[in-house]
Order: structure tokens, then sequence, then C-alpha cells
């Protein structure tokens, strides 16, 4: 079964940092670019990062909302992805999903999230 | 960047009623458009990409048009399970962005 399993997720005060974890199954994660999206509570999705695979030089991207903050890694060998958030602010405070960009599908599998919350 | 901009931002409809909802695009992104569906607490879920090519599983009475900047999402017959919100994506450069959202409900 294609599955992705978020973790990491918690309640952070402003300026501080959280990672995130994108753990894979079923399909073959290291050719597979990866994604994060996030969508605050009652608000609509929106696109944070990419990160491709090894053929294509792990190039990352990111919205410019979380540019210079937000970092995305994987780990090839343990098919898993990560979202490093450093200088949080209240306004990150959403659900983050993590899915796959898979092959001429976008965007076709997803986890099931994990909540973070920027608060003091 | 470019913006995507969906519309309306809500309908309702009744059972059976063909509903359209439709997406625009700032600049041409060609084909490289879409739709998700996301029901009340649960996942999005891919239903249309290459602008109009049906995700496996997905009933055909959901179908997908357009090209350049102007993208049409269409239900030929409304279900009570469509009540959702619709998304639209546009994937033709690094950066990803979705449409503000259409919520959907029945009549």
């Amino acid at each position: 079964e294609v599955q992705l399993v978020e973790s990491g997720g918690g309640l952070v005060q402003p300026g501080g940092s959280l990672k995130l974890s994108c753990a894979a199954s079923g399909f073959t994660f290291s050719g597979s670019a990866m994604h994060w999206v996030r969508q605050a509570s009652g608000k609509g999705l929106e696109w944070v990062g990419r990160i491709r695979s090894k053929a294509n030089s792990y190039a990352t991207a990111y919205a410019a909302s979380v540019k210079g903050r937000f970092t995305i890694s994987r780990d090839d060998s343990k098919n898993t992805a990560y979202l490093q958030m450093n200088s949080l602010k209240t306004e990150d405070t959403a659900v983050y999903y993590c899915t796959r960009h898979g092959g001429v599908h976008p965007m076709d599998v997803w986890g099931q999230g994990t909540t973070v919350t920027v608060s003091s | 960047d470019i913006q995507m901009t969906q519309s309306p931002s809500s309908l309702s409809a009744s059972v059976g009623d063909r509903v359209t909802i439709t997406c625009r695009a700032s600049q041409g992104i060609s084909n490289y458009l879409a739709w998700y569906q996301q029901k009340p607490g649960k996942v999005p879920k891919l239903l249309i990409y290459a602008a109009s090519t049906l995700q496996s599983g997905v009933p055909s009475r959901f179908s997908g048009s357009g090209s350049g900047t102007d993208f049409t999402l269409t239900i030929s017959s409304l279900q009570p399970e469509d009540v959702a919100t619709y998304y639209c994506q546009k994937y033709n450069s690094a950066l990803w962005t979705f449409g503000q959202g259409t919520k959907v409900e029945i009549k």
C-alpha cells in the first residue's frame, strides 16, 4: 500500500523551530519529488515547497511566505522527507501535509497531516 | 508569481444539477493544471491532472477542460457525496500554487 505518514508536529513558541518528518512506503521514494502543503484551520491549501529526486539534484523550491525560514530535505536510505521550520510565526500555525509528485500525477498521494501550533 | 483565481467561492446546487467551477491563471500555464477535492475533515484527493485527465478511480461525472489561462471543472450530475471544497492548482514551474477553493453544497 502506498502510504505517507507525517510526524513531528506540536506546540512551539514564536521564533522557535520544529522539524517534521514524512515516512514513505509502498513506492519508489528515491525517484519521487516530495512536496509539503499546509492548511490553516478553516482556510485553503497553501503549497509550502518541494524537493526533487537525486536524478534532479535534490533541487528545492519554496513559497515566498516560507523562503529563508523553512528547509526541505530527504534521506532516501530511510524513505523519509523532512521539513525544518525555523523562525516560526503565529501565521505558520496549520496542518502540514506531505505529498508525492508521482510521475505525471501531481500530488497523487497525501499523508494524513500533522498539526503545528505556533503560540506563546 | 502566477496567481490562480477560482470562481465562484461557493455554490449551492441540487442533486442531479450540472455544476461548473472555473479557474483562471494570471499567466499561461499550458495544461499544467490539477483539480483536488477535499471533503470536510478529510485529506485532499487528486481528481484531475493535465487539465482534463481523470485520475484513476474518480467517477466519470467529473471532467476538466481548458488550456493556457482558463480552466473548468464540471460535475455533470451533482451527488450528495460531492459535497466538498474543490481546489485548482498550477504545476508548470518550480513554484506550485493553489486557487483559493470553491465550496460546493447541496441545496
